[in-house]
């Protein structure tokens, strides 16, 4: 079983609609939480991060972290051509060594 | 957040030849590493810059193919060695960095290869 599980997508939707992104995990001492935002050929930037369970906000970005469910969420508000990218999700248990998920590509339709 | 500039962004190399990337940090950092990525998959480690010793590589990788050097805190450089077409992937330095609470994880650009 992987370390970290995220859906490919693609996943495609009409601007203004909100976006939900999702990664699963196994190890349940995780407890550093990431999402990152890749364009084509470029470096991943980070978008969100988050320390234990909860809800974190951005603008329009939400991250969640269910960590009873080991489950974690990244929700995209009013969504924009721009936001069109992969999404990778990324998670730490001491901060020294990171597990990736395979991304989710995104596409908003103008 | 670290500023890590990466060169060369991309290239195009003929197999058998060798290519350096660079990576620089505007900052001191304690933890480098780097990571490959290949077409439409995620990020596999290839291993851990060390400063002043040598670099801790993950399974499947090898110092005679991905030779690293870590001069210091804000450096680093690796190699891909005698390319071959399967080696075509993003090549991405990155450093951890605390932010808050704990360690997370920054990128460069990447360097693009295509060996031909």
């Amino acid at each position: 079983q992987k370390e970290v599980e995220q859906d490919p997508g693609p996943l495609s939707v009409p601007e203004g609609a909100i976006v939900s992104l999702n990664c699963t995990y196994s190890n349940s001492a995780f407890q550093y939480f990431m999402w990152y935002r890749q364009y084509s050929r470029k470096g991943p930037e980070l978008l969100m991060y988050t320390y234990s369970s909860g809800n974190k906000e951005d603008g329009r970005f939400t991250a969640q972290v269910d960590k009873s469910s080991k489950y974690i969420s990244l929700f995209i508000r009013d969504s924009q051509p721009s936001d069109s990218a992969t999404y990778l999700c990324a998670m730490s248990r001491t901060g020294n060594q990171f597990y990736f998920g395979t991304g989710t590509s995104l596409t908003v339709i103008p | 957040s670290a500023v890590i500039s990466q060169k060369p962004s991309r290239d195009i190399c003929q197999r058998g030849t060798s290519l350096t990337i660079q990576c620089q940090v505007d900052s001191q950092v304690t933890m480098m590493f780097w990571y490959r990525q290949q077409p439409g998959q995620s990020l596999t480690l290839i291993a851990t810059a060390n400063q002043g010793s040598e670099a801790t590589y993950e399974s499947g990788f090898v110092i005679d193919k991905f030779p690293i050097s870590r001069p210091n805190l804000t450096f680093s450089t690796l190699t891909v060695s005698n390319m071959s077409p399967e080696d075509s992937s993003i090549y991405l330095c990155s450093v951890a960095s605390w932010l808050g609470s704990g360690n997370t994880i920054y990128f460069g650009e990447g360097s693009w290869l295509t060996v031909v």
